[in-house]
């Protein structure tokens, strides 16, 4: 398959770990927040998302964990298996008329888990 | 259900020829957008269409282009081909803004763009 990225800052966890990617956001007018998970040669995939009244959200084996303060916001996937390999991408948006649910994604962090 | 598609998956150009991309978006879904994800770069928000109008674009030259057809389906066009135009081409759509419960967009697999 194709590489999406390949300078992208790698997370290398052991098969059954936890893993924490975390992802720094600069609109503090963002209502609005996703992590896409895109595998080689394919397009983002949805993983979890959260608003910004919100500081944490669960879904089946990710959480995501959202600091306004800081403009932080952080994936964390539980038990990681192989086929969580791949790059994830957080995004934003304000969510108004002028940008509508246009995201802004950040740089990627590519996830390698090793058997 | 039928997903966002996109058209062509692959294709190679050369320096100055122009090139347009195709996308089908999920059925009732009336915004389109489009991303470039240069290798090795993330994705950069292109062009915003909703109910046949741009609302937005991006920080690109005027050669990009598209349009969105009655049908919400979708053309990016780009002009006078330069290498680092070299990507792959994302399209996503959504539902209209806030409509339903989330601003998700839901992305095609890409035209992946080589020019030569």
């Amino acid at each position: 398959g194709e590489s999406v990225g390949l300078h992208l800052p790698t997370l290398s966890v052991q098969e059954g770990d936890n893993s924490i990617i975390n992802c720094a956001y600069s609109n503090s007018a963002s209502d609005y927040f996703i992590w896409y998970k895109q595998e080689s040669g394919k397009g983002p995939q949805f993983i979890i998302d959260i608003r910004s009244n919100m500081d944490k959200r669960q879904g089946q084996r990710v959480t995501v964990l959202l600091n306004k303060t800081v403009k932080h916001l952080s994936l964390q996937i539980a038990a990681t298996q192989p086929g969580d390999s791949a790059v994830y991408f957080c995004a934003e948006t304000p969510r108004n008329n002028n940008a509508g649910n246009m995201l802004t994604f950040g740089g990627g962090t590519r996830l390698m888990v090793k058997p | 259900e039928a997903g966002v598609t996109q058209s062509p998956t692959h294709l190679i150009k050369t320096r100055g020829q122009q090139v347009t991309l195709r996308c089908s978006p999920i059925s009732g879904h009336t915004s389109v957008y489009w991303y470039q994800q240069a290798l090795g770069l993330g994705l950069q928000f292109l062009l915003w269409y909703d109910e046949g109008e741009e609302r937005n674009r991006g920080n690109f030259p005027p050669r990009f282009s598209g349009r969105q057809f009655p049908n919400y389906s979708s053309e990016l066009n780009v002009n006078a081909l330069e290498l680092e135009d070299s990507a792959l081409y994302l399209c996503a759509s959504s539902l209209a803004i806030l409509a339903g419960d989330t601003g998700e967009l839901f992305f095609g697999e890409g035209s992946r763009l080589t020019v030569l």
